[in-house]
């Protein structure tokens, strides 16, 4: 399985951006790049996808590399509620998803 | 139901008895997925489903741990002589593969067990 790198932890400050990185250097090159997050005490929660462009939801953008080995998770303006542990896992298609260590993010009010 | 529901949501049980855990998954989603999560770590494979076949069980740690689905819609989970290290958070999910082929995951809440 390919796999994903992430800092164990991110702190930033609310209402301002706050940008997660994944390094995933042997990624393939029909591999989607998912990113997911864990509320305290809550399954993990879809956040976004991509496979070559830049996308952008109500939830967050993701900034892909043009090599695709790195992607970046960018939340524009953090609240409280954004404090969680985000994954960035790669996904060959209808296949089982791991999940790695993710990064824990911390949002000071 | 609107998302993905899981019971029972906590089970304390003693080390060696048997133990079954459920999940209802999203209507119309043909896939289903079981992880487990210790404390601290991030969720761990253990087999998904399409339809009422198994299409990947790597992730069973032992043969104490099965998983049926017979309907291709309700799976159960179930631990055989359950040990102190089978306590965990199980985490059930269906999914949906979009037409361009990605695959996205909608998790329930997870079901607590604890064996003492």
């Amino acid at each position: 399985d390919a796999k994903t790198t992430q800092p164990n932890s991110m702190e930033s400050n609310e209402e301002e951006p706050v940008h997660l990185p994944c390094n995933h250097s042997t990624i393939s090159g029909t591999d989607y790049i998912h990113w997911y997050r864990q509320l305290p005490s809550q399954g993990p929660e879809y956040v976004i996808h991509g496979l070559t462009s830049n996308v952008n939801n109500r939830m967050a953008s993701l900034a892909i590399a043009e090599d695709r080995k790195s992607s970046t998770l960018i939340l524009h303006r953090a609240t409280l509620r954004d404090a969680a542990v985000y994954y960035c896992i790669l996904d060959p298609g209808a296949q089982k998803l791991v999940f790695g260590q993710g990064t824990r993010l911390t949002i000071n009010p | 139901g609107a998302g993905v529901s899981q019971t029972p949501s906590n089970k304390v049980t003693e080390k060696g008895k048997y133990v079954e855990l459920r999940c209802d998954p999203i209507s119309g989603h043909t896939a289903l997925y079981w992880y487990r999560q210790s404390l601290g770590q991030g969720p761990e494979f253990l087999i998904y489903f399409q339809g009422t076949g198994a299409a990947d069980d790597s992730g069973l740690p032992n043969d104490r741990f099965f998983a049926v689905r017979p309907e291709g819609s309700v799976s159960t989970l179930k631990i055989q002589r359950t040990e102190r290290g089978d306590s965990a958070v199980y985490l059930c999910a269906s999914s949906l593969v979009l037409h361009s082929g990605a695959n996205v995951l909608t998790f329930g809440a997870g079901s607590r067990l604890t064996v003492l």
